[in-house]
Formats: C-alpha cells, structure tokens, sequence
C-alpha cells in the first residue's frame, strides 16, 4: 500500500511568518493531492488540493506545490494567522479506494 | 446547505457490548468512507462505500467490525464485543465522486470502559 509521511510533526511560528508541511509518497500512481485541515473536536475540512496535470495552485494565502518527480507535495501558509493554529494532514490518493492519510502536522500560530 | 451528520456525538460502552455509529451523508454524494482517529494520531481508513459498488472492507481492523449502507443514503458502522482499544473518535465523510473533496462529520467519540 501507500506509504505516507508528513514533515514536521509540529510546528510552531509566529503570527506573519511563513509556515511549509511536506508531504511524501510512495505509490507513483498518486494523481490527486488534498491538503485537509482539522480544528479541535472537528472533523479534518478540505483547504486546497492539486491534481497531478499542474505544479502549483494558490488560493489567497495558501499554496500547494507538487514535484512528481521527486513524489512529494508541500503546503505553504503565508502571512499566518492565530486562527491557522490547527493539524494539517495529506491525503495523497491514487484512485484506489483505501486512502492513506499521513499522520498530521500541528502547526501553532503564536500571536 | 447540510453537512454530513453523525450519531450519536459520544458514546460510553462497557468492554464486550455491541455498539452501532450512524453517518448521513450529503445527499446525491455517492462515496462515503468511516475513519478512525485514536488521540493525536491520524486517520485510519476502515472502510468506502462506492454507489452500487462492493465495499471496500480492507481497512476494517478485525470481524468484531462492520459496516452497511442502504443505497445512497445512511450507513451505520457496528462494533461488536467492543475492546478498549476500540476507544476513538469515528469519523464518516462523504464525497460526490471519487478523487474529489471528502466532507466529513464531526465524528462519534467512542470510549469503551
């Protein structure tokens, strides 16, 4: 199956700076790639995604960057904010039904 | 208009009791996958449901677990002889199609004494 793994674990930043979580894969069939974000006691909430036909999709503040070659994905929050405080995790999907998700990354935004 | 609901939000059961989770899924999504998330670990595919498709039960943890859905429509997970380390937070989502956003519930909390 799919091996997932997330970098870092935790990160901790200050309000404004930049925040990056990496997100490395195995299967070279991946050809969707979901970033999802979830807040205590909610469950995980799409914020952006990137099939594998493109290199790079931004949305305001967030981007999401893929490098197949290398089989890795990165988010990238800018100008971060207190409400950014969450854990992140990837979700790259093959198409296959199982999903493996990578096992998260909690970033805290220090005001 | 509304998300994918789940019930009940929490659940307490003695070690060895069946339980059974209920999700309602976004209505015309033909997708609909059960998570489960232990405290501060990730999430743990159990099991999709794809239309009128077979599941696919490759991630159910042992056969205490199960799962069903009717149609297009509600599914419910049951956990029998429930364990202590079944103790989690369930999660359903639900999806129009494959590779495409998954939207999820707020998940039941299960704790098995």
């Amino acid at each position: 199956g799919e091996n997932v793994e997330q970098h870092p674990s935790t990160l901790s930043v200050q309000e404004g700076d930049s925040a990056v979580i990496k997100c490395t894969y195995s299967d070279s069939a991946s050809n969707y790639f979901p970033w999802y974000k979830q807040e205590l006691g909610k469950g995980p909430q799409l914020i952006i995604d990137i099939r594998s036909n493109v290199g790079e999709k931004k949305d305001q503040r967030i981007a999401v960057t893929l490098n197949k070659t290398a089989k890795h994905f990165s988010l990238h929050i800018t100008e971060t904010q207190p409400e950014d405080s969450a854990v992140y995790f990837c979700a790259p999907d093959t198409g296959r039904r199982a999903l493996t998700f990578g096992s998260g990354t909690r970033l805290q935004v220090q005001p | 208009g509304a998300g994918v609901s789940q019930s009940p939000s929490n659940k307490v059961t003695e070690k060895g009791k069946d339980v059974e989770l209920r999700c309602d899924p976004i209505s015309g999504h033909t997708a609909l996958y059960w998570y489960r998330q232990r405290l501060g670990q990730g999430l743990e595919f159990l099991i999709y449901f794809q239309g009128n498709s077979a599941p696919d039960k490759s991630g159910l943890p042992s056969d205490r677990f199960s799962a069903e859905r009717t149609g297009e429509s509600v599914s419910t997970l049951t956990i029998q002889r429930t364990q202590q380390e079944d103790s989690a937070v369930y999660l359903c989502a639900s999806s129009p199609q494959a590779q495409s956003e998954q939207f999820f519930g707020p998940g039941t909390r299960l704790t098995v004494l």
